[in-house]
């Protein structure tokens, strides 16, 4: 059975300490792993997708990386205005139609 | 932003009644989604759309219905809405579920359902 599963559930950050997410993953034929926020009462906000082993993708103080068998978003200096939940999410194939399996995120709070 | 819109944004209705949410894009994208968000369960899919008139079932497809008769709009139904229906229920869309570079799903605002 395909499976997302997010690290840690919470986790609370002074401002400019640096830490980082896990998304692990067990899935067949992994067809992207997409990284989204999301702000209380809106919707997911696209981040990042990464498609195979070793790739990296940076925004801001944001950068994700990518295994075989998990992902990470490192998030370096952080600031208040970076708390949110962050989503891992995969889209798995062959003959998908691009459906998502989300993991359950990761609440992160970012105090001054 | 991607223009996608859903209405309505919140709605209370009792225990039996039909309900319909509607999302609307603007961004001309062939695939629509409809996903639902519970605490301890993540976003998980009820139903999407490949293109106009062509539909399948997700994950937790039981007691909804959807349709797409336009490019633009997919309509979500709760036939007889249940207390387990419950939920914030967002819409996503992308231009092809194909790698690299065009199966990012976009996610609409929300509804909030309750049902008493």
């Amino acid at each position: 059975e395909d499976q997302v599963t997010q690290s840690p559930e919470a986790l609370r950050l002074q401002e400019g300490e640096s830490s980082s997410l896990n998304c692990s993953y067990t899935v067949s034929g992994l067809r992207g792993l997409f990284w989204y926020r999301q702000d209380p009462g809106k919707g997911p906000e696209f981040l990042f997708t990464l498609y195979s082993a070793g790739e990296e993708k940076e925004k801001e103080r944001l950068k994700a990386t990518l295994t075989k068998k998990e992902s990470f978003l490192h998030i370096t200096a952080p600031k208040p205005e970076d708390s949110a939940t962050y989503l891992c999410a995969v889209q798995v194939g062959p003959g998908s139609q691009g459906n998502l399996i989300f993991g359950k995120g990761t609440k992160l709070s970012v105090k001054p | 932003d991607a223009g996608i819109t859903q209405s309505p944004r919140h709605k209370v209705t009792e225990t039996g009644t039909p309900v319909t949410l509607r999302c609307h894009q603007t961004e001309n994208h062939r695939y629509m989604y409809w996903y639902r968000q519970d605490p301890g369960h993540g976003l998980r899919l009820i139903h999407y759309s490949y293109g106009v008139k062509d539909t399948d079932k997700g994950e937790v497809s039981d007691g909804y219905s959807v349709s797409r008769s336009k490019t633009e709009d997919f309509l979500l139904t709760l036939e007889s809405a249940t207390s387990s229906q419950t939920s914030v229920y967002f819409c996503a869309i992308s231009e092809s579920p194909r790698p690299p570079g065009y199966n990012e799903q976009f996610f609409g605002p929300g509804t909030r359902l309750t049902v008493l």
